[in-house]
């Protein structure tokens, strides 16, 4: 059971440049999330789903896309780089809307 | 105004202290309330979960919400350097909210 599953774990970016960052889970969850984390400003919501095929903007969207076409997979799609995008990146999932979500162990992104 | 505030810290105390960490939050609406831990370098890990106002109790750790001052309390008791990490609380469910974090040392 790998539970939340974020790849990479490292990457650095050039201004203007795409990617994509995954996300998979093992816990038949329907529940997922795209947070990122910036020192002093704690946890910001970027995109959630709740189930496959629905999903929807959080606090800070700017930037990012996300689709869900599997239970399992939450893809998060940086359209064009910043250097404001720079951030460690945390994909999280739950089976009930509340509860808790179980989260990965995040990916380092660096746009220079 | 950030929805959901929490005093950064650092906090440190002796092996063995009552620690006690504490948000505050702005919205009367919110009914869901949860604590994760973070170590360095990792994601959060779920801690207490509390629904509307009382209190919730695991081992060592003590949650707390206080409703009508919009308060919510984390307790931990025999403090461990076991449990040196970043605490964060939260709010709500499809879309959680969080504070920015409180850093814990706890020294033997």
């Amino acid at each position: 059971n790998a539970g939340v599953t974020q790849t990479p774990k490292f990457q650095v970016l050039k201004t203007g440049q795409s990617m994509t960052l995954q996300c998979a889970q093992d816990m038949n969850h329907e529940y997922m999330s795209w947070y990122r984390q910036d020192p002093g400003m704690g946890l910001r919501l970027i995109h959630y789903s709740v189930g496959a095929g629905i999903t929807d903007q959080g606090e800070v969207p700017n930037g990012y896309n996300v689709s869900r076409s599997t239970t399992e997979d939450f893809p998060l799609r940086l359209l064009s780089a910043a250097p404001s995008q720079t951030s460690v990146y945390f994909c999280a999932s739950s089976y009930a809307s509340a509860g808790g979500y179980t989260f990965g162990s995040g990916t380092r992104l660096t746009v220079v | 105004q950030k929805e959901v505030e929490q005093d950064p810290g650092p906090l440190s105390v002796p092996e063995g202290a009552i620690v006690s960490l504490n948000c505050t939050y702005s919205n009367s609406a919110f009914q869901y309330f949860m604590w994760y831990r973070q170590y360095s370098r990792k994601g959060p890990e779920l801690l207490m979960y509390t629904y509307s106002s009382g209190n919730k109790e695991d081992g060592r750790f003590t949650a707390q919400v206080d409703k009508s001052s919009k308060y919510i309390s984390l307790f931990i008791r025999d403090s461990q350097p076991s449990d040196s990490a970043t605490y964060l609380c939260a709010e709500g469910d499809n879309d959680m909210r969080f504070g920015a974090g409180t850093r814990l040392t706890v020294k033997p």
